[in-house]
């Protein structure tokens, strides 16, 4: 079956550190993947979109980037953290049909 | 923004009661979808409508789209307190060979016992 494994779960971070989140599914091939961030109480906002290695589109100009080294590896990076990044962010994706969106449990980033 | 919108924000209703969502959005769809998210979770897909289609049902669900206003409704019926949740639209199109899920704000559901 397929599934999708986000991690860490909880992140709390100092301004100008570093982040990397990262994302994997299981059990489908050359999936569709998808960065999402959510503020509390709030809708979903796309960040980043991904049909196949190496391909990222970016929705929003972010102090933020994506990338995806592997088929079913997808990951969210920052140099430099700011407060404003702070928020839940929700790895998802698709099989090849398209069909809907499978999410991660998401991480909720606190920084400080 | 291209984000849909959802109303009411919040709802709350006594167990048994039925449940209406209302959702419209901006640009033209190939799907749309909806979307149940619990208190710090990520969300769970519930059920999906094509463009071509107007009412759908899913055991105490039913969805209606309406394209000519850009509009949708997801209907509870019966709910009981495990509904209590957020619960979001999300329209999915194809446009230049990229595929975009954009999600509406969302609609706060308490369901009370």
């Amino acid at each position: 079956s397929q599934t999708i494994h986000q991690w860490p779960a909880t992140l709390v971070q100092p301004v100008g550190s570093p982040l990397s989140l990262e994302c994997t599914v299981e059990g489908t091939s050359n999936p569709n993947l998808y960065w999402y961030r959510q503020a509390a109480g709030r809708g979903l906002q796309l960040l980043f979109y991904s049909v196949g290695i190496g391909q990222i589109s970016s929705e929003v100009p972010q102090n933020l980037s994506a990338s995806r080294p592997q088929d079913r590896q997808f990951i969210l990076s920052s140099k430099k953290l700011l407060l404003s990044d702070s928020g839940f962010y929700l790895c998802a994706f698709t099989g090849v049909d398209n069909s809907p969106l499978h999410f991660g449990n998401g991480t909720r980033l606190t920084v400080t | 923004s291209q984000q849909g919108e959802e109303d009411p924000q919040a709802l709350s209703i006594q167990e048994g009661e039925n449940a209406t969502m209302n959702c419209s959005y901006k640009t033209s769809i190939n799907n749309l979808q909806w979307y149940r998210q619990n208190s710090g979770r990520g969300l769970v897909h519930l059920i999906l409508i094509r463009s071509n289609e107007r009412e759908k049902h899913s055991g105490r669900l039913r969805v209606t789209l309406d394209t000519s206003k850009k509009s949708s409704s997801l209907l509870i019926t019966a709910s009981r307190a495990a509904d209590t949740a957020s619960y979001f639209c999300a329209t999915f199109s194809i446009t230049s060979g990229t595929y975009k899920y954009i999600f509406g704000t969302g609609t706060r559901l308490k369901v009370l016992a």
